[in-house]
């Protein structure tokens, strides 16, 4: 079975504070992804990565950036965590153009 | 990517079929219909997807309709453990894109 991990299931933080999410895939999956899930606004594309080194924005990237600097593992970096990225972080991996797997997620609350 | 529309709730009772529908009547030729499902406080689980033949897994049957302008997605005998939102999505066979909209929510009732 494939396995995509996340570091926390939750995780609460200060404004200002730098915050690191990381997800794991065991699968050689060669594609890796960051959601956000908020109420009444569905998963939203953070980032995309397709390769080692590789990213993609999505269609909210603002206030965040990756790293990839091995296979398995995709991080989503919130410099300086503001009040309104309070949200579920959903990471995900494939191969190209495959079905998408996801991890359990993080809830985060920054205060 | 299409627009899928699906309807916001749906129940059924434990041991019968539950059947989703979704409509993506501006869905492409090279557009793939995929379907996941999101049990609460989890990851979406990804269940099946199909072009235009009909589809069955360990999981759920997929129906598309010949003109491809709509789908159902099958459980044929649904648990509690089938409680979820699901959703409907049309994605390009060229695309990393999943378009996640509001999906439909299913309660299996006891």
């Amino acid at each position: 079975d494939v396995k995509v991990t996340q570091s926390s299931r939750y995780l609460v933080k200060r404004t200002g504070e730098k915050v690191f999410l990381e997800c794991v895939q065991d699968m050689d999956h060669e594609n890796m992804f960051w959601y956000r899930q908020d109420p009444g606004l569905g998963l939203r594309l953070i980032y995309f990565s397709y390769d080692v080194k590789m990213k993609e924005k999505g269609d909210i990237p603002e206030g965040y950036s990756v790293s990839r600097e091995k296979k398995e593992r995709f991080s989503l970096i919130l410099e300086s965590a503001s009040t309104n990225q309070t949200s579920m972080y959903l990471c995900a991996s494939s191969s190209p153009f495959y079905e998408q797997f996801f991890g359990p997620g993080t809830r985060l609350t920054v205060l | 990517d299409a627009k899928t529309t699906q309807p916001p709730s749906m129940d059924c009772a434990e041991g019968r079929a539950a059947n989703l529908p979704c409509n993506h009547s501006t869905i492409s030729g090279n557009e793939y219909v995929y379907w996941y499902r999101q049990i609460h406080s989890q990851g979406p689980q990804y269940i099946i997807h199909g072009l235009k033949n009909n589809e069955t897994n360990e999981m759920a049957s997929l129906i598309i309709t010949e003109d491809r302008k709509s789908s159902t997605l099958i459980l044929p005998h649904a648990t509690l453990r089938d409680t979820a939102v699901y959703y409907c999505i049309a994605r390009m066979d060229s695309s990393y894109k999943l378009i996640f909209g509001s999906g439909t929510r299913l309660l299996v009732r006891p």
